[in-house]
């Protein structure tokens, strides 16, 4: 079963505006991990926020984590066609296995 | 290229075949992952290995499905008699142990069982 549940399922922006999803869970985590997944192809890590953070920068992303409400947000700024993909929000329970959502698709016009 | 590789990236087998991917990890990483995908989904979970031994196996992971780590370095997946609804991408990660668990994904292999 999948715990994470992300929002929207899908979304459209122009290039350069920014791209916001959100990240729920049902139980207690170790980190939370942002990947993302380009068309059939398999995903790339981007980012791991732990429990005890809230939130965290890497490049033209910024990811929050809200462990009372159990969500997470990502956010990319300035949006480029290159960031056209699925992207999904996995956390981690016990130390090795991921669970994933069923991901949000961007798609970034030019 | 030192990262995940997964062979063969496609697969297209008539059911009732047997079929066996195979994944090459990190080479220092001593965890290794298997997760399957379908259509507008995110990965499931499968099976974990702590170098050669076996340490968990999803319920989704059927009689028919075998997973192997002969000497902790490469793993094959098989699948025997296929059905129609094994259909899907087979994504293999691996780790290192000590680490968050961020996992570095293989590019999958996509089987079609016709």
């Amino acid at each position: 079963s999948q715990q994470g549940e992300e929002d929207p399922q899908a979304l459209s922006i122009q290039e350069g505006e920014n791209a916001t999803m959100n990240c729920s869970y049902k139980t207690s985590i170790n980190n939370l991990q942002w990947y993302r997944q380009n068309s059939g192809r398999g995903l790339v890590h981007l980012i791991l926020i732990r429990s005890n953070e809230r939130e965290k920068h890497s490049g033209r992303l910024r990811v929050t984590l809200d462990t009372s409400k159990k969500s997470s947000s990502l956010l990319i700024t300035a949006s480029r066609a290159a960031d056209t993909a699925s992207y999904f929000c996995a956390t981690d329970s016990n130390d090795y296995k991921l669970s994933f959502g069923a991901g949000t698709t961007v798609t970034v016009r030019a | 290229d030192t990262g995940v590789s997964q062979d063969p990236r496609h697969k297209i087998t008539k059911r009732g075949q047997n079929v066996t991917f195979r994944c090459d990890p990190i080479s220092e990483h001593n965890r290794l992952y298997w997760y399957r995908q379908t259509l507008g989904q995110g990965p499931e979970f499968l099976t974990y290995f702590q170098n050669e031994a076996q340490l968990e196996k999803s319920r989704l992971l059927s009689d028919r499905f075998s997973a192997e780590r002969p000497k902790g370095s490469f793993s094959t997946l098989e699948i025997q008699r296929t059905e129609q609804g094994d259909s899907a991408m087979y994504l293999c990660a691996s780790s290192p142990s000590g680490s968050f668990n961020e996992q570095f994904f293989g590019p999958g292999t996509r089987l079609t069982v016709l």
